[in-house]
């Protein structure tokens, strides 16, 4: 079973178009991330959630809104897609205890906006 | 803003060769932490040494810590073409909890040449 699950894979769209990533762990973690891969592998933390809760929010502009159903999911809704975007988006997820930020990451959702 | 900088940004060695790594921070960290990533793939957790630690193996890995230089290494012995990926060290530099994440470098490109 995959630990950590993210959907779509890949996603095309045209700029200003709104669109969805979906991310669910079934490791029973508290805490969940959205990061951003540019285009030359620089890794940002974008969101961190704490069993539902808003805890980091990075300087990201409004149009993206993450959303927590339950502790073991965690959306992005992107607004008003742009050019700049694109990117690899990872999910990750974080035991906390003795394993505290040993993050699980998805394998990623490449955004192509154009 | 940006913890680690890794060195090389690309490394190409022969098979069986040992390739090495080198990461820099900038803040006080209560571990450090590297991750490999298979092209198109999520990050995969390889070794975590805390801050007062020295030095750690695992495998074939061997990492170093020196807290007072602010700077790590990483050490792959006898390189497999397998071994092919990106790189990362990541810094834990939070109050605790997890909710603070891990913040990345830029990676390491490693190719081993068959």
């Amino acid at each position: 079973d995959t630990a950590v699950s993210q959907t779509p894979k890949y996603l095309v769209t045209q700029m200003g178009n709104d669109k969805s990533i979906k991310c669910e762990q079934n490791l029973g973690h508290d805490t969940m991330y959205w990061y951003k891969q540019d285009s030359k592998k620089f890794l940002k933390i974008m969101f961190s959630y704490n069993n539902k809760e808003l805890i980091i929010n990075e300087t990201v502009p409004n149009r993206f809104s993450p959303k927590s159903p339950d502790k073991a999911h965690l959306n992005l809704h992107i607004n008003s897609l742009e050019l700049g975007d694109s990117a690899v988006y990872f999910c990750a997820s974080n035991p906390g205890g003795v394993w505290a930020n040993v993050l699980t990451f998805g394998a990623g959702s490449r955004l192509t906006v154009l | 803003s940006q913890q680690g900088e890794e060195d090389p940004q690309a490394l190409s060695i022969q098979e069986g060769e040992n390739a090495t790594m080198n990461c820099s921070y900038k803040t006080s960290i209560n571990n450090l932490q590297w991750y490999r990533q298979n092209s198109g793939r999520g990050l995969v957790h390889l070794i975590l040494i805390r801050s007062n630690e020295r030095e750690k193996h695992s495998g074939r890995l061997r990492v170093t810590l020196d807290t007072s230089k602010k700077s790590s290494s990483l050490l792959i012995t006898a390189s497999r073409a397998a071994d092919t990926a990106s790189y990362f060290c990541a810094t834990d530099a939070g109050s605790g909890g997890g909710a603070d994440g891990l913040t990345f470098g830029k990676g390491t490109h490693l190719i081993i040449q068959p």
